[in-house]
């Protein structure tokens, strides 16, 4: 399967902490989304990150990407309850250039 | 600006019986995508088309999933006959760069 994974599988944290997804794919790409999904809005775009940026910043969102290791982490920081929901990443490229996503971390924040 | 909408959102059907799925994307979004996300995985690319002509349809299990873009808008997803591994949400995504903007999905159910 061309699916890259995300690990953990299931995160839960405490309001306010921080919180670190991490992500690995499996081809080459042009650039890495994040994306959240929870049942009241479905799935959103985040943030994107090109393959020739190493990090970038977002609001609460933090994205690296290390295309050497094929990986990216995905931190947000002083979490909020709103925050939980499931996140994936999806690597963007190939001939076709389609979206693969992973398989997704659930985040819970406890209020 | 209206999101991507699709139709109808939730579906209970036998096996062996047909299906159909609508999705009207936001206008002006020449790519359309079809996605289906079995629980606790992340979405999987079943077809895009570019206006009405199919760009990958590599992972359509031709055999019984046929879609058609008649008119380079609206959508059309089928499943002819169910199996029971079909129950999953199909999503529908349209894009006009490389950010993808999803519809709500339809929660399809093969008893």
């Amino acid at each position: 399967s061309q699916q890259g994974e995300e690990d953990p599988q299931a995160l839960s944290i405490q309001e306010g902490e921080n919180a670190t997804m991490n992500c690995s794919y499996k081809t080459s790409i042009n650039n890495l989304q994040w994306y959240r999904q929870n049942s009241g809005r479905g799935l959103v775009h985040l943030i994107l990150i090109r393959s020739n940026e190493r990090e970038k910043h977002s609001g609460r969102l933090r994205v690296t990407l290390d295309t050497s290791k094929k990986s990216s982490s995905l931190l947000i920081t002083a979490s909020r309850a709103a925050d939980t929901a499931s996140y994936f990443c999806a690597a963007y490229g190939g001939a076709t250039n389609k979206l693969i996503f992973g398989t997704g971390t659930l985040l819970a924040v406890q209020p | 600006e209206a999101g991507v909408a699709q139709s109808p959102r939730y579906k209970i059907i036998e096996k062996r019986q047909s299906v159909a799925f609508w999705c009207n994307p936001i206008s002006g979004h020449a790519t359309l995508y079809w996605y289906q996300q079995i629980l606790g995985q992340g979405p999987k690319l079943l077809i895009q088309f570019q206006n009405n002509g199919v760009v990958d349809d590599s992972q359509l299990p031709k055999d019984r999933f046929s879609a058609e873009r008649l008119k380079g808008v609206d959508s059309t997803l089928k499943i002819q006959p169910a199996k029971l591994e079909d129950s999953a949400v199909y999503l529908c995504a349209s894009s006009v760069g490389q950010w993808q903007f999803f519809g709500p999905g339809t929660r399809l159910t093969v008893l």
